[in-house]
C-alpha cells in the first residue's frame, strides 16, 4: 500500500498572502490532482498533472499556481489569499489510465484566512 | 454541461435499517462512476466503481450500487447500516479525460 501526505494540516494566512501547500505520494502514481472542498459543496478541480513535468488547469485554477517538482510531489500555491476564506484542499493521485482509475486522497490541508 | 447531482444533502437512518443514497449524472455518454466515503477530517476513500457489465456492483463494507442508463442514476445501497457508517458520501463521474466531477455529497447520520 501507499500513502499521500499533505503539509501542513492546518494553514492560517493573512489576506493577500502567498501560501503554499505540499503533497507527497509513495504509490508511484503518474497522475496527481489538487481539489478544493467547500462546506456543502463537492470537490472542485484546481490543477492536475498527468505525468511528471505536466501541468493542466482545472475548473477553479484562477488564483492558484501549481508545480510538479517530481513524480512523487505536487505543490499548490494560493497566489493571494482572500479574506474570510475557509476551505479544505485535497490532494489525490491515480495511475495513468486515461482518467477512469480510482483516485487515492490525502487527509487535506485546512485553510483559514484572517 | 457534465454534472453529478446528489439530491439529499443529509440523510438520517436508524442503526440496522436499510440505506439508499441517490446519485444522478448528466453526461452525453456513459461515464465511469464512483462512490467515495469521507470520514471526519480524513480524505476520501473509494467504496466502489462501475465501468461496464453487471449494473449492480459490490463494494467494501457491504455497500453496493446499481447503475441505470435509462434513469442516468447510480444509487448507493446498504442492507443494514452501522453507526460507523456515519460519514459524507460522494458520487463521482469521469469520461476518461482525467477530469472527475463530484457531487456535493450526502452527509449520513446513523442513530441508535
Amino acid at each position: 500500500g501507499g500513502i499521500i501526505t499533505q503539509t501542513p494540516k492546518f494553514l492560517i494566512g493573512q489576506e493577500g498572502q502567498k501560501l503554499t501547500l505540499k503533497c507527497q505520494q509513495n504509490f508511484n502514481h503518474d497522475t496527481m490532482y489538487w481539489y478544493r472542498q467547500d462546506s456543502g459543496k463537492g470537490l472542485r478541480l484546481i490543477y492536475y498533472s498527468i505525468t511528471e513535468n505536466d501541468l493542466q488547469k482545472g475548473d477553479l485554477s484562477e488564483g492558484y499556481d501549481a508545480s510538479r517538482e517530481k513524480k512523487s510531489s505536487f505543490s499548490l500555491t494560493v497566489t493571494s489569499a482572500q479574506k474570510n476564506e475557509m476551505a479544505v484542499f485535497l490532494c489525490a493521485s491515480s495511475i495513468i489510465t486515461g482518467g477512469y482509475a480510482e483516485q487515492f486522497f490525502g487527509p487535506g490541508t485546512r485553510l483559514t484566512v484572517l | 454541461a457534465q454534472s453529478v447531482t446528489q439530491p439529499d444533502a443529509r440523510v438520517t437512518v436508524s442503526e440496522g435499517a436499510s440505506l439508499q443514497l441517490r446519485c444522478k449524472y448528466s453526461y452525453s455518454g456513459t461515464p465511469y462512476l464512483f462512490w467515495y466515503v469521507q470520514y471526519q477530517r480524513q480524505g476520501l476513500q473509494l467504496l466502489l466503481k462501475y465501468y461496464s457489465g453487471d449494473p449492480v456492483v459490490q463494494g467494501v463494507n457491504g455497500f453496493e450500487a446499481e447503475f441505470s442508463k435509462s434513469d442516468s442514476s447510480f444509487h448507493l445501497r446498504k442492507a443494514s447500516v452501522h453507526w460507523s457508517d456515519s460519514a459524507v458520501y460522494f458520487c463521482a463521474a469521469s469520461m476518461g479525460n482525467y477530469k472527475y466531477v463530484f457531487g456535493a455529497g450526502t452527509r449520513l447520520k446513523v442513530i441508535a
